[in-house]
């Protein structure tokens, strides 16, 4: 079965930007995965962010966004808020099958 | 606006069988767009999908765990439950279930979802 890798932590100042990745031990990460980003902070459900590579939620803050970036999908926070620290996961879509990344915790500091 | 809410035991006995059931409201399991997920997430780690059913029969689910898993659709009650069998202390989890949802995005493009989740349960194996 596929792993998706995404980097265990990442830090980012207050106000400042920060890209989160996820990779497949497959190859190359494609719009064909539709890479799913969320967002869970302690003691919460997952709350999704970013849908088939790109596309927002109706609830999703302005600040983010997602792409492709060379051979990986990628969650990009601009003007990260104290509210951000969170752990972020991405979802890839393999055919019939789903594989989670092992996930991100992000600290805003 | 879409709602799920898992129920099931929170302790079960190692060996035996883990039943979970999801109530959903504001969709109907008979949609032909909305596949019916499980997902887990043992203390202090990261996420693991389990499965997805779809009322027209078809069912998948996470390679490691195939042989022991059951997701079934009630359309009566649209609830579907989810079973795991032979369980041991590794299945300790929070499991969550989950609408998958097979669409268009803005653009017309296809599009794949797993856009809401239930607020998720806490199941203990053991003895």
């Amino acid at each position: 079965q596929t792993v998706v890798t995404q980097e265990p932590s990442l830090t980012v100042s207050p106000g400042g930007t920060v890209t989160l990745s996820c990779a497949a031990s497959s190859g190359v990460v494609t719009s064909d995965f539709f890479p799913n980003w969320f967002q869970q902070k302690p003691g919460q459900a997952p709350r999704p962010l970013i849908y088939s590579t790109t596309n927002k939620h109706s609830w999703t803050p302005d600040r983010f966004s997602g792409s492709l970036l060379g051979d990986k999908a990628a969650l990009t926070l601009s003007g990260a808020q104290p509210d951000d620290e969170a752990d972020y996961y991405c979802l890839l879509y393999f055919g019939g099958s789903r594989v989670f990344g092992g996930g991100t915790k992000l600290t805003v500091l | 606006q879409v709602q799920l809410q898992e129920s099931g035991p929170g302790l079960v006995r190692p060996s035996q069988t883990l039943s979970l059931t999801c109530s959903v409201s504001g969709d109907s399991l008979t949609s032909g767009s909305s596949y019916w997920s499980w997902i887990r997430q043992p203390a202090g780690k990261g996420l693991e999908w389990i499965g997805r059913s779809h009322f027209s029969g078809s069912t998948s689910s996470n390679p490691s765990l195939k042989s022991r898993v059951t997701i079934s659709l009630d359309t009566s009650k649209n609830q579907f439950s989810l079973k795991l069998n032979s369980v041991t202390a590794a299945d300790t989890a929070v499991y969550y279930c989950a609408r998958e949802f097979e669409g268009r995005d803005s653009n017309g493009y296809s599009a794949v979802l797993t856009d809401y989740w239930g607020q998720g349960v806490l199941v203990a194996v053991s003895s």
